[in-house]
């Protein structure tokens, strides 16, 4: 059984298309998280939920919207898409929140292809 | 700020020497520091971890070291064998804004 698994595994689309997306985990976390991967293998965090409750939302476009219908879901929905979206999207999981002592969960990634 | 320097990029070894990555972090008030190995196409998993109560932890041929003064910390890979070949990622927990920060990732390559 896959404890993150995300839909899909790849993701090929034209410029201003919107898609979206999607996260389960079956850990009992709390928390869930999105992560872009670019070309240069940077991992950088984008949203962060609590118990479906957004919590971390770094300075990413408007165009990114998460939706978290409950606490093992945590989607993403992105709008009009653009070159530059193109990478690994991971959605990952923890269960600890306080002091950061979170190890995390991550799903096998979604490749993203803006052409 | 929030930022983690990763050191260095890319790591030839040969097989049986041993691996060394270093990371420095800038928020003072950090207290976790995990690592995380991420083989080519595969997602990242955590490795090893250190609390900022300890100075070093050890799990087989990997250890890692905290120098919280310094705001330091490194990974130890000892008798390299070719599946450690992967792209690893040391990360710190930011007091400010709650969240991981990775590093930039070191490709490590190890030669048979």
């Amino acid at each position: 059984d896959t404890a993150v698994s995300q839909t899909p595994k790849y993701l090929v689309t034209q410029m201003g298309n919107d898609k979206s997306i999607k996260c389960e985990q079956n850990l009992g976390h709390d928390t869930m998280y999105w992560y872009k991967q670019d070309s240069k293998k940077f991992l950088k965090i984008m949203f962060s939920y609590n118990n479906k409750e957004l919590i971390i939302n770094e300075t990413v476009p408007n165009r990114f919207s998460p939706k978290s219908p409950d606490k093992a879901h945590l989607n993403l929905h992105i709008n009009s898409l653009e070159l530059g979206d193109s990478a690994v999207y991971f959605c990952a999981s923890s269960q600890f929140r306080v002091g950061g002592n979170e190890k995390l969960f991550f799903g096998s990634g979604t490749q993203l292809s803006v052409l | 700020g929030e930022n983690v320097e990763q050191h260095p990029s890319t790591l030839s070894v040969q097989e049986g020497d041993s691996a060394v990555i270093k990371c420095t972090y800038s928020d003072s008030a950090s207290n976790y520091f995990p690592w995380y190995k991420q083989e080519l196409g595969k997602r990242p998993q955590l490795i090893i971890d250190i609390r900022s109560n300890v100075g070093e932890k050890k799990d087989q041929r990997i250890a890692v070291t905290l120098n919280k003064t310094a705001k330091h910390f490194s990974l130890h890979i000892t008798e390299t064998q070719p599946e450690d070949s992967a792209v690893y990622f040391c990360a710190a927990f930011m007091e400010y804004g709650n969240k991981l920060v990775f590093g930039a990732g070191t490709i490590l390559r190890v030669k048979s």
